[in-house]
């Protein structure tokens, strides 16, 4: 197994374009997240599934986010509309089953809006 | 909401020195907690966790002790090498609420040789 694998790497997006990330897990992670990184900040929680079920999705998610992982594999997180505020690290990570158990990460989809 | 704090960088140390990069949290549970570091280029990758009061997490000469009546979980190292520079993470996940990681914003540590 590879680890968690994020794709694309980079992005770079005109404003009001729509973009999509995937992540795919480590095979057997049934639990799967998404975060969000600005420059010196720490990764912040955006969504998570346990298989296919999105079980949170964080305020900081506004309606131009969605995410799905239709079959319990890979996921997909697509920003609507982009706006320059959008402009960060997006990070994947998955883990085995609920809580104390060690997430692992990707190395992340960085967006840039222009 | 749950939360954690941890010192502000960066964090400037000669090699051999002594570490100690401070972490606090707030939750209303019994959280596990962790720490996390990213190394230049690279993804997260956990450290080192601790899932119970008075627990000790260590990995790589690191250690951190889960201090319930301080709600703390300090990280230390005895004697730092260059290849210890990253951005070091504080975290806490807590299983009988939600279970997602929360982070801290992060303390970047610089080594010199």
């Amino acid at each position: 197994d590879t680890g968690v694998s994020q794709n694309p790497r980079h992005k770079i997006t005109k404003r009001g374009q729509n973009v999509t990330f995937r992540c795919d897990p480590i095979s057997e992670h049934n639990r799967l997240y998404w975060y969000r990184q600005t420059l010196g900040q720490g990764p912040e929680f955006l969504t998570y599934f346990q298989n296919e079920a999105q079980l949170e999705k964080s305020r900081l998610l506004s309606d131009r986010f969605s995410a799905e992982r239709p079959k319990g594999s890979f996921s997909t997180l697509e920003i609507q509309r982009t706006e320059q505020g959008d402009s960060a690290m997006y990070l994947c990570a998955s883990s085995l089953e609920a809580g104390n158990t060690e997430a692992f990460f990707g190395q992340g989809t960085r967006l840039t809006v222009v | 909401g749950d939360s954690v704090t941890q010192m502000e960088g960066p964090v400037t140390l000669s090699e051999e020195a002594f570490l100690t990069i401070n972490c606090t949290y707030t939750a209303t549970g019994y959280p596990s907690l962790f720490w996390y570091v990213q190394y230049p280029g690279e993804g997260l990758q956990l450290l080192l966790k601790a899932t119970k009061a008075d627990d000790k997490g260590s990995n790589k000469g690191f250690e951190a002790t889960y201090r319930k009546e301080t709600t703390s979980f300090h990280l230390e190292k005895g004697s730092v090498q260059v290849s210890d520079s990253a951005v070091y993470f504080c975290a806490l996940s807590d299983l009988n609420r939600d279970d997602k990681i929360i982070f801290g914003k992060g303390t970047r540590l610089h080594i010199l040789p």
